[in-house]
């Protein structure tokens, strides 16, 4: 069975200073991985993801996210974090073998200090 | 383009009461997905579709949820009879299919109350 894991409720950094909010997975095959992102009282919107090839993957609003294979992990990271960063991030993951059920993280909250 | 709709954005019953969600997904779009999002189970898919066919709905909580998509243009969300536990906020997200089916595109969702 796929799973993801975000080991860290919430993430504090301050404005200007690299960010990484961290994601684990567990997947039989070769995984499909999300970022995404959720501001207070909206939907989720999608940041990046990772299909296949180079294993640094860059989305949206200046993130980006290292696909490691040998840890299993899918971490997101931005080098200048922005106030208007602090939002909720979940990561997803998806085995392509098992259709397009997506599962979802619990969520990192992030808040950037000014 | 609008993005997906949701109506309502907020509902609030009494247990024992029929709901009805709705959705709009993003035209064109060949993928629709139910979830639900709450505080102790986090977000959590309920059910999709694809071409307006139920793919899977392993995620469905009991029988009390039912779901149904009778054109590319619409789906609803159906609980009978609602339960306080039910309260959540539903999300429902649209995918264009080949080539980007795993970009989803959610909308606001629908904040449930059940009294």
């Amino acid at each position: 069975a796929q799973s993801v894991a975000q080991p860290e409720d919430q993430v504090n950094v301050a404005e200007g200073n690299p960010l990484t909010v961290k994601c684990t997975y567990s997947v039989s095959g070769n995984p499909y991985l999300f970022w995404y992102v959720q501001y207070p009282n909206r939907g989720l919107q999608f940041l990046l993801k990772y299909i296949t090839g180079d294993n640094l993957v860059k989305g949206s609003y200046g993130f980006e996210a290292e696909f490691n294979k040998s840890q299993t992990s899918f971490h997101l990271k931005k080098p200048s974090a922005l106030v208007s960063d602090s939002a909720l991030y979940f990561c997803a993951v998806r085995d392509p073998t098992g259709g397009f059920k997506t599962i979802f993280g619990a969520g990192t909250r992030l808040f950037v200090k000014a | 383009d609008a993005g997906v709709i949701q109506s309502p954005r907020h509902e609030v019953t009494e247990m024992g009461q029929e709901v009805t969600l709705r959705c709009k997904p993003i035209s064109g779009h060949d993928y629709l997905f139910w979830y639900r999002q709450t505080m102790m189970r986090g977000l959590e898919l309920l059910i999709y579709f694809n071409n307006n066919v139920p793919i899977d709905d392993s995620g469905m909580p009991e029988d009390r949820f039912s779901a149904k998509m009778p054109n590319a243009s619409f789906s609803t969300l159906k609980i009978q009879p609602s339960e306080p536990r039910d309260s959540a906020v539903y999300f429902c997200a649209s995918s264009p299919g080949q080539g980007a089916v795993d970009t989803q595109y959610f909308g606001p969702g629908t904040r449930l109350t059940v009294l």
